[in-house]
This record gives C-alpha cells, structure tokens and sequence, in this order.
C-alpha cells in the first residue's frame, strides 16, 4: 500500500512550456486534490475533484488544468509555465468513509520555471 | 468564510525548552475538524493529530500535547522538552463541509516554523 505517490519529485522548466504532474492513490479515495505551497503561504488548493470524471476550481485555479479519468489518478498541466508557478506541488486524497475529513498527502513535487 | 490564524512565524527555543504554537481558526459551522501538521526540512507533510468539534479534550502523546478551546477558536499546540529533531514547519488546518463544491474544504494557516537549537 503505497498511499499517494507524486511523479515526478523534481522538475524545472523553461518559461512557456508545458507539462503534466502525476498523482496516484491506491486507497480507492473518493476525493482528490493538487495544491501549492509557496514560502509564507501555507498550502492553497488549486484544483480538486470529488469523483472519476469530476474536477472542479479551488482557491488558486488560473494556469492549470486537471483531469480525473481514472479514480486512481490525477492529472496537473501546465499549459505554458510561468515563473509564478514555481512551487512545491502537493497532492492529497481522503475517503468518504470514517475520516472523509482527513486528506492524505503525496511527498511533493518541487517545480521551478525559469 | 473558513480561516486559519498561526500568528507565531517564526520561533526559535533552545533544546529542552517547553514551546507552545498558536492556532485560532474561525467557521460558522458547529460540525468541522482541526488538525496539525509536521513538515520536516525533508518537506513532507506529517499527520500529528486530528479533532472534531464535538470533541474538547485535550490530547497528549509523548511530548506533544494540544489544548482545544472551543471558547476561544483555538487548537494551541505544545511541544514539552523539546529536542533539535522537533525543527519544522507546523501547520494547522481546518476541514469542514463545503456545500458549493461538494467536498470537504481544508483551509491551511501560514505555518509556525520552529527551530530547537542544541
């Protein structure tokens, strides 16, 4: 049982090119999120998605795009980095069971767009 | 709307020093979760602790201890003797139900790092 994993853990860009982050689940969660952590700010949702084939906007959305195909999977893009979207990128996933309050967390992936 | 004050940024104690981080949230729902989070130099997010809001007892585990004050909003949270190894951010969070997204909104405060020195 790996919990959630992140692909990739490091990654920079250049200014302008795209790419997808990868966060995997092997808990048949429900719920899924990507969020960043920029210094000083804690962590603010990005995107989310309550089930397969569902996302929807959370707090810090422009300049992303999510998909959910698979329960187990989802998906970031960068359509064209910025170097605002230089962060610490993390993924979580919680269960609609016991706990549907308690987000598990993948170990992060550090982006730096230059 | 949700909200998590850690006013604390930055707190520097020597090592066997007692330290107590700050955490006073605000919500207008009466059903929601508290939470704190470790992250290590390593950057990784580590569960402390979980508390939901029908439950006010204080909590102790080693030489962590957290104080739930529903009076005050707070979710204070005390490292006894600390050691070097208790160095991080701590985060504390807020989960409650969101109806307009349909998912269980968790809203971070800013972290509280701690640094032990030996």
């Amino acid at each position: 049982n790996a919990g959630v994993t992140q692909t990739p853990k490091f990654r920079v860009l250049k200014t302008g090119q795209s790419m997808t982050l990868l966060c995997a689940q092997d808990m048949n969660h429900e719920y899924m999120y990507w969020y960043r952590q920029d210094p000083g700010m804690g962590l603010r949702l990005i995107h989310y998605s309550v089930g397969e084939g569902t996302t929807a906007k959370g707090e810090v959305p422009d300049g992303y795009n999510v998909s959910r195909l698979k329960k187990q999977n989802f998906l970031l893009g960068l359509e064209s980095a910025a170097p605002s979207q230089t962060s610490v990128y993390f993924c979580a996933s919680s269960n609609l069971g016991d706990f549907p309050h308690e987000q598990y967390f993948g170990p992060g992936t550090r982006l730096t767009v230059t | 709307a949700q909200k998590v004050t850690q006013a604390q940024t930055e707190i520097s104690v020597v090592e066997k020093e007692d330290v107590t981080l700050d955490c006073v949230y605000e919500t207008r729902d009466t059903t929601y979760y508290l939470f704190w989070y470790k992250q290590p130099p390593s950057g990784e997010l580590v569960f402390l602790i979980r508390r939901n809001s029908f439950d006010e007892q204080n909590e102790i585990s080693g030489r962590y201890s957290w104080n739930f004050q529903k009076s005050t909003s707070s979710f204070n949270f005390t490292i006894t003797a600390s050691q070097v190894v208790d160095s991080a951010v701590y985060f504390c969070a807020l989960s409650e139900w969101s109806s307009g997204g349909s998912n269980y909104k968790l809203t971070f405060g800013k972290g509280t790092l701690l640094t032990v020195n030996p």
